[in-house]
C-alpha cells in the first residue's frame, strides 16, 4: 500500500544538538511537506519542495533546514539554532498541482521533544 | 489577523445531534478548500474537499461561502466516534501549499 512514512514516532533532543527527522513516501508524489503543529495551533509551514534538488522556505524556517536528493524522501534537521523546537512535526505530500479533488497526504507524525 | 480561522470550540453535543463549523479564511483568491479530522496525538486524513456548489458525504456536507469567505462543515445524527478536531484547509493564491486553521474540537457524549 502506498503512503507516507515517518521516523522516528518519538524523538528527544538534547540542548545544543542536532536532530533528523525521517519521511519516505511511494505515493509518486512530487510534492513534500513539512509542517509543526504546536497545542492549540495550527499547522504552519516550515518548508516545502515541488521537486526533486529544490525547496523552499515556508513562514517558519529558521532554526530547520531540509534536502529533497530523491522524489522519495525529505528528510527535515532540527538544529540547535531552533530556540523551541518541541512539537509534533508532520510530513505531507501532494500532486504537484493541489486541487479541489487532490490534497495532501500526511504522515503519522514526529514527536520532538527537548530535555 | 490569521490567514484562516476556526473557533476552537470544543462543541459538546449528544449522539444523534446535528452540529455545524465555520472556517473564515482572508484571502479572497484562495482556492481549493478542505476538511481534515484529527484525532488525538495523531496525524490529521483528509474528511472531505469542499466544492464551490456544496458537496454531501453521507453524514458530512460541505459548502463554500465565496462572498462571506467561510467554508462550512456539517454533521448530522452525530456519533461517538465522530469526535476529533476538524481542520480546515485552504490552498493559497499562489503556490502549491495549504494553510491550516487551528482546530476545531468536537465532543459527541451519550
Amino acid at each position: 500500500d502506498g503512503g507516507i512514512t515517518q521516523s522516528p514516532k518519538y524523538l528527544f533532543r538534547k540542548e545544543g544538538q542536532n536532530v533528523t527527522l525521517s519521511c519516505e513516501q511511494n505515493l509518486n508524489h512530487d510534492a513534500m511537506y513539512w509542517y509543526r503543529q504546536d497545542p492549540g495551533q495550527g499547522l504552519r509551514l516550515i518548508y516545502y519542495s515541488q521537486i526533486v534538488n529544490d525547496f523552499q522556505k515556508g513562514d517558519i524556517a529558521e532554526g530547520y533546514s531540509v534536502s529533497r536528493e530523491k522524489k522519495e524522501s525529505f528528510p527535515l534537521t532540527v538544529t540547535s539554532a531552533q530556540k523551541n523546537p518541541t512539537a509534533f512535526y508532520l510530513c505531507a505530500s501532494s500532486l504537484r498541482a493541489i486541487s479541489s479533488n487532490y490534497g495532501y497526504t500526511f504522515g503519522s507524525g514526529t514527536r520532538l521533544t527537548v530535555v | 489577523r490569521k490567514e484562516v480561522e476556526q473557533d476552537p470550540g470544543p462543541f459538546n453535543v449528544p449522539e444523534g445531534a446535528t452540529v455545524a463549523f465555520n472556517c473564515t479564511y482572508s484571502n479572497s483568491a484562495s482556492q481549493s478548500f478542505f476538511w481534515y479530522r484529527q484525532d488525538c496525538r495523531k496525524e490529521p486524513k483528509l474528511l472531505m474537499s469542499v466544492y464551490s456548489s456544496g458537496n454531501e458525504d453521507g453524514r458530512f456536507t460541505a459548502q463554500l461561502n465565496r462572498a462571506s469567505q467561510y467554508i462550512s462543515l456539517l454533521i448530522r445524527d452525530s456519533k461517538l466516534s465522530d469526535s476529533a478536531t476538524y481542520l480546515c484547509a485552504v490552498k493559497r493564491e499562489y503556490g502549491n501549499k495549504l494553510v491550516f486553521g487551528a482546530g476545531t474540537i468536537l465532543r459527541v457524549k451519550s
